[in-house]
């Protein structure tokens, strides 16, 4: 098994370009979920997919945000225009329904450290 | 407002010492799971409790949940250096994770 694989692992970009993020779920995980992560903010949900339909986007900052799940084994989160704000560590997580139980376990990517000058 | 507080923010202690960390809501959790972040990496699942009251151990690690529901602990015995990272205790709630700030945890040798 792979794991969550993720992509770019660094991208530094200047202010005002479009950022493209992307991630593969562990195969069989019906979950998948989009966090950010700052020193300041710690690990903050952007948005969450359940067999590839938008759940909750709630958490995402601003129209400047886009998250996508065309298949199963795939997602992109965008940012366009991109802000030095912006600059985090953004992890992609997978999971599936625990057996008999509301909860779950996530399994997180290595993530994409975005660096916005 | 933080729904799951996390303390100590950091800790740095000498191999060999025992610790615990804690995690207290005030809100009930259908579960509760521990996760450790090393530099460089996501969090890692370490374990998940279910039930009010049910200890786990793994290793020199013991994860408690609060009969309540509500609160959890972790305690690590005679802490080595690879004990070192960013915990995070995570919980379940209406099918999301609430996730708390986390503890900053080095041991030094």
């Amino acid at each position: 098994d792979a794991g969550v694989i993720q992509s770019p692992r660094h991208e530094v970009t200047e202010m005002g370009q479009e950022v493209t993020l992307r991630c593969k779920p562990i195969s069989g995980h019906d979950y998948l979920f989009w966090y950010r992560q700052t020193m300041m903010r710690g690990l903050e949900l952007l948005i969450y997919f359940n067999n590839n339909v938008p759940i909750d986007d709630s958490g995402m900052p601003e129209d400047r945000f886009s998250a996508k799940m065309p298949n199963a084994s795939f997602s992109t989160l965008k940012i366009q225009p991109s802000e030095p704000r912006d600059s985090a560590v953004y992890f992609c997580a997978s999971s599936e329904w625990a057996k008999g139980g509301e909860h779950y376990e996530q399994y997180f990517g290595p993530g994409t450290r975005l660096t916005v000058t | 407002t933080q729904l799951l507080e996390q303390s100590p923010q950091f800790l740095s202690i000498q191999e060999g010492e025992n610790l615990t960390v804690y995690c207290n809501s005030s809100s009930v959790f259908s579960s509760l799971q521990w996760y450790r972040q090393e530099p460089g990496e996501g969090p890692v699942l370490l374990v998940t409790v279910v039930t009010g009251g049910e200890v786990k151990k793994l290793k020199r690690l013991t994860f408690q949940f609060g009969d309540a529901r509500k609160d959890s602990s972790l305690h690590i015995t005679a802490a080595q250096p690879g004990d070192t990272g960013l915990y995070l205790c995570a919980g379940a709630r209406n099918y999301q994770l609430i996730w708390g700030a986390g503890t900053k945890l080095i041991i030094k040798p």
